[in-house]
């Protein structure tokens, strides 16, 4: 399976923008890039997702490098409530496969 | 709507014990997934479903770990003899693709 590399942790201030890395320099053609994040004691929730182009949705943006061996999540104005753990993962088109999570990037917002 | 539900929330058991945790995925979702999350790691992948097909079960760390989906929607993830290292969040997901996944909150289980 290709893998991510994710910092441990980044600090972030409430109501800028924080912007997360993701490498996956072994990334197949097939493989879209996920984000999912989980907050304390729940489950992890799904973010975004793309495969070449940029991405927008209500909760974050996803930039793509033209090479894709690297993306990286977008949050335009951080607030307490965004502070999690954040997973990038590779998911096969299709799906249909396990998805390997690593540890993630915690990040912390402070006031 | 209702999403992924897990029971129980928690589940205290003595080690030697056998332990069963449900998952009851979103309506319609024909893949389920069970994975496990030791204290500040990452998810571990356990087991995967999707329709009828025969389960993904390469995740799973014994033989005394077993899951079931019976009628394609509820899932149940059996541990025999548990052990302390079986002490773990137990985090079921569905999906209608396979793509996305839609995780329950979990159960936490501590043998003791």
């Amino acid at each position: 399976d290709a893998k991510t590399t994710q910092p441990n942790s980044m600090e972030s201030n409430e109501e800028e923008p924080v912007h997360l890395p993701c490498n996956h320099s072994t990334i197949s053609g097939t493989d879209y890039i996920h984000w999912y994040r989980q907050l304390p004691s729940q489950g992890p929730e799904y973010v975004i997702h793309g495969l070449t182009s940029n991405v927008n949705n209500r909760m974050a943006s996803l930039a793509i490098a033209e090479d894709r061996k690297s993306s990286t999540l977008i949050l335009h104005r951080a607030t307490l409530r965004d502070a999690a753990v954040y997973y990038c993962i590779l998911v096969l088109t299709g799906g249909g496969n396990k998805l390997t999570f690593g540890t993630g990037t915690q990040l912390k917002v402070e006031l | 709507g209702a999403g992924v539900s897990q029971s129980p929330s928690n589940k205290v058991t003595e080690k030697g014990k056998d332990v069963e945790l449900r998952c009851d995925p979103i309506s319609g979702h024909t893949a389920l997934y069970w994975y496990r999350q030791s204290l500040g790691q990452g998810l571990e992948f356990l087991i995967y479903f999707q329709g009828n097909s025969a389960p993904d079960k390469s995740g799973l760390p014994s033989d005394r770990f077993s899951a079931e989906r019976t009628g394609g929607s509820v899932s149940t993830l059996t541990i025999q003899r548990t052990q302390q290292e079986d002490s773990a969040v137990y985090l079921c997901a569905s999906s209608p693709t396979g793509v996305t996944l839609n995780f329950g909150n979990g159960t936490r289980l501590t043998v003791t």
